[in-house]
């Protein structure tokens, strides 16, 4: 069965530093997401994007996050400048155009920030 | 206006038994309400779903009753089995973007 993968399961990085979590989604999938969860609360939405474009993204996506999909496979989410507060579990997630409500989630990164 | 409010926090269930967990919401422009059963250092896996022209899907032991009138909607586990416990959030779609927002989750343990 396809799955969402993400690389890597776990990165461990010094505040002010730059990372780039990698996802490969769904191979027929058009929309793609990124959510966070900060250890034991809910899982919050960071940003969706179809098109090579964000088409919606929340108040936590600021200047220092950004999104690509620089091939035909992978989507990634890079911080500029990490935080203290960046640590969590970052979750993609993606779905196609079929089975238009259901989103497949990856298994996460988890991001600390020392 | 956004939020989906989830209980309980924790549930405990004797093997066999009913576990039921609560959501409600306020924004009337969700259209989609998804349950997500999540493993420790795993993602949020999809149980099932409703849309909000439905009162009730049955999937196996998994059951969502959905009341659109009172905004809350509940997922029904029979038949508890350890395999179970899990974390479940129920999350709710809105917007062209189909973003979800999910609950804060409930931490279910079934005892054998």
């Amino acid at each position: 069965e396809p799955e969402v993968t993400q690389t890597p399961s776990h990165q461990v990085t010094q505040m002010g530093q730059e990372v780039i979590l990698r996802c490969v989604p769904i191979s027929n999938h058009l929309y793609f997401y990124w959510y966070r969860q900060i250890l034991g609360q809910k899982v919050e939405f960071l940003v969706s994007f179809y098109n090579n474009e964000i088409s919606e993204k929340s108040e936590i996506f600021d200047d220092q996050f950004s999104v690509e999909r620089p091939d035909g496979s992978n989507f990634t989410l890079k911080i500029r400048s990490t935080k203290l507060e960046d640590s969590a579990m970052y979750f993609c997630a993606s779905r196609g155009l079929v089975l238009i409500y259901e989103q497949y989630f990856g298994p996460g990164t988890r991001l600390t920030v020392t | 206006q956004q939020q989906v409010k989830q209980s309980p926090q924790s549930l405990i269930v004797q093997k066999g038994g009913i576990s039921i967990i609560n959501c409600a919401y306020e924004n009337t422009a969700f259209d989609y309400f998804p349950w997500y059963q999540q493993f420790p250092g795993k993602g949020p896996a999809l149980l099932i779903a409703i849309r909000p022209d439905v009162s009730e899907k049955k999937e196996g032991r998994f059951t969502i009753s959905f009341n659109k009138s009172a905004k809350q909607f509940s997922l029904h586990i029979m038949d508890s089995q350890p395999g179970d416990s899990a974390t479940y959030f129920c999350a709710a779609r809105g917007g062209s973007n189909y973003k979800l927002t999910f609950g804060k989750g409930t931490l279910l343990t079934v005892n054998p």
